[in-house]
């Protein structure tokens, strides 16, 4: 399993962009980049996916490194529901398990 | 379209005694895996069951034993309560093959 390293917290402001790192040096070359978060209270939900490519959805966009060894997470406009614990995991597609590290909390201040 | 549900949301138990856990999984989604979060800590994966066999199992102990119905729906036993199985236990499903698993809000078990 690859590893991966996140700081332990961050905190933005409301409306303001945010960006996310996670370093994953030992990753292979057929995992994807996953990314979860999880609000207070609840299960860890889906965010966003990559292989290579940048990668945009309706929730946040992702930029992988040309050589994959990190990535980043960007909330483009952070709003105070997405304090979370978010969580990067290298994934093989079709691997039946993730692998959760600590993540980073990210604190949103109005 | 129902999302993952887990039952009971909490549940509290003394040492030694046995607790099984419920997860109804996404509708369309035959693949269902146990997690188990401790305070602070990221999720660990038990197991995962598919077609009603264990696909995979994580470093978890033989008290940790599960089960899949043909309805997809997936039970967690947990024999001989330790303290330290105190923690929130996630389910996730998702398809066989596929990457995207979809989690329940947990059931938070204390064991006292």
């Amino acid at each position: 399993d690859a590893k991966t390293t996140q700081p332990n917290s961050m905190e933005s402001n409301e409306e303001e962009p945010v960006h996310l790192p996670c370093n994953h040096s030992t990753i292979s070359g057929t995992d994807y980049i996953h990314w979860y978060r999880q609000l207070p209270s609840q299960g860890p939900e889906y965010v966003i996916h990559g292989l290579t490519s940048n990668v945009n959805n309706r929730m946040a966009s992702l930029a992988i490194a040309e050589d994959r060894k990190s990535s980043t997470l960007i909330l483009h406009r952070a709003t105070l529901r997405d304090a979370a614990v978010y969580y990067c995991i290298p994934h093989r597609q079709g691997a039946q398990k993730l692998v959760f590290g600590q993540g980073t909390r990210l604190t949103i201040n109005p | 379209d129902a999302g993952v549900t887990q039952s009971p949301t909490h549940l509290i138990k003394t040492r030694g005694q046995q607790v099984t856990l419920r997860c109804s999984p996404k509708s369309g989604h035959d693949t269902v895996s146990w997690y188990q979060q401790a305070l602070g800590q990221g999720p660990q994966f038990i197991f995962q069951y598919y077609e009603e066999e264990e696909r995979q199992r994580g470093n978890f102990p033989d008290r940790f034993s599960g089960h899949q119905f043909p309805n997809y729906s997936s039970e967690l036993n947990v024999n001989a309560l330790l303290l330290g199985d105190s923690a929130l236990y996630l389910c996730a499903s998702s398809l066989v093959g596929g990457g995207t698993q979809y989690f329940g809000p947990g059931t938070r078990l204390l064991v006292l």
